[in-house]
């Protein structure tokens, strides 16, 4: 079957250090997304990449980077940089010419204690 | 700024209608699309208009204005399994979207 997985979907770190956040997807989507999710709160977008070795700051894009080596791979790394990291983080992706429609994976949530 | 406004809450009884309003404010304008999000899940494509009208899939139909810059999802034959989060989504250009703050129903039996 055809999807996009996160992994894990619970993940506890400790204040200071960095984690890094598994996405993978066999779409053979282009475009590949990552957001932020607060409770109550819609989806705020961190990163994106359109294309293998290229990738674009979202909104919200300060203490977190990411990578893009594989078409298949989007990887998220939060940073001790920032300041609130605990979070519903969600990656996505959509083929070329798909409108609006992202799929997305199930999520990873974060909890820095 | 660029905005997406939906109301924070709809309750509504099993088997009737409702409509969740989206209107937005964005420096561009691709489309606006609808996605369900249950609580603990992740959002799921309903629907999406890049021009004006009303579209209609199923149980759910979703209504676009580009003058005004306003738009709807009409959910009918409301079922308890509709209780969740709905979210307006904006493609504002090339491959970037923004998200509502969701508008979280209530269906009652």
């Amino acid at each position: 079957d055809g999807g996009i997985t996160q992994s894990p979907k619970y993940l506890f770190r400790k204040e200071g250090q960095n984690v890094t956040l598994s996405c993978e997807q066999n779409l053979n989507h282009d475009a590949m997304y990552w957001y932020r999710q607060d409770p109550g709160q819609g989806l705020r977008l961190i990163y994106y990449s359109q294309i293998v070795n290229d990738f674009q700051k979202g909104d919200i894009a300060e203490g977190y980077s990411v990578s893009r080596e594989k078409k298949e791979s989007f990887p998220l790394t939060v940073t001790s940089a920032q300041k609130n990291p605990t979070a519903f983080y969600l990656c996505a992706s959509n083929p070329p010419g798909a409108g609006g429609e992202q799929f997305f994976g199930p999520g990873t949530r974060l909890t820095v204690l | 700024g660029q905005s997406l406004e939906q109301p924070s809450e709809v309750t509504a009884v099993e088997g009737a209608i409702v409509q969740i309003n989206c209107t937005y404010q964005t420096s561009g304008f691709y489309g606006l699309s609808w996605y369900q999000q249950h609580d603990g899940g992740a959002p799921t494509f309903l629907s999406y208009n890049a021009l004006d009208g009303l579209e209609e899939t199923g149980r759910f139909s979703s209504f676009l204005s580009r003058s005004d810059s306003y738009g709807y999802l009409l959910l009918q034959e409301l079922q308890m399994k509709d209780s969740a989060s709905y979210f307006c989504a904006v493609r504002t250009g090339g491959f970037k979207t923004i998200f509502g703050a969701g508008t979280r129903l209530f269906v009652k039996a």
